[in-house]
């Protein structure tokens, strides 16, 4: 069984751009989940969507926005990036159970210059 | 703001020595405790999902309790070897935010042969 993929695996952005992050979760997983990590915030949730629908969202500015499709692949953009928004973004998939576990992807790397 | 603690932040031992962190979270509203396990340049991998009190764990050497009624879970790992090296993470879900974990800052376990 093929594991959660996310690509692309590093990307350079400039001040000003947006970037869209893709994360194909595992056959029969309805939930994916984001993440972002800074080294000095450990990993902070984003948001997370179930069925085409957010189920969740984290204390992020409105210039984070995501998306779910059909069957099930997930997109996340960011809009007039900041540096600050240099960092690994995480997502995971999970069955319909909510407390079940969450598989994560490599993570896509993310620097802004 | 619900808050996840993990202590120590980092740990260095010895090959063979046994081990043991703790994760403290929000007692009110549980949902489920979720620990992974994270390597340099790999996917967060998880280890344990807990949901009731009591509850304990165990996948080899490493097993995992938990309290819900005090807001504490231990994670202990018997005869450390140089392959448990990572991070340890754990995370809280909480009743109606399923999907939505947050994580604590993690235990850097460091184990020399």
């Amino acid at each position: 069984k093929a594991g959660v993929t996310q690509t692309p695996r590093y990307l350079i952005k400039t001040r000003g751009q947006q970037v869209t992050l893709s994360c194909s979760p595992i056959s029969g997983h309805r939930s994916v989940s984001w993440y972002q990590q800074t080294p000095g915030q450990g990993l902070q949730f984003l948001f997370e969507y179930f069925s085409e629908t957010q189920r969740n969202k984290g204390n992020f500015p409105g210039r984070f926005s995501g998306r779910q499709f059909s069957n099930s692949r997930s997109e996340m953009n960011v809009s007039t990036l900041e540096l600050g928004d240099s960092a690994l973004y995480l997502c995971a998939s999970s069955t319909t159970d909510r407390a079940d576990i969450q598989y994560f992807g490599a993570g896509t790397r993310l620097s802004v210059l | 703001i619900l808050n996840v603690e993990q202590s120590p932040q980092s740990l260095h031992v010895q090959e063979g020595d046994s081990t043991n962190f703790t994760c403290s979270f929000p007692s009110s509203n549980f949902y489920a405790l979720h620990w992974y396990r994270w390597e340099t340049a790999k996917s967060p991998e998880a280890l344990f999902v807990m949901t009731l009190n009591g509850d304990e764990k165990k996948k080899g050497r490493i097993s995992a309790t938990l309290n819900t009624k005090e807001g504490y879970s231990y994670l202990y790992i018997k005869g450390s070897q140089p392959e448990d090296s990572a991070t340890y993470l754990c995370a809280a879900m909480i009743y109606n935010q399923g999907g939505k974990l947050i994580f604590g800052q993690g235990t850097e376990l460091s184990v020399k042969p």
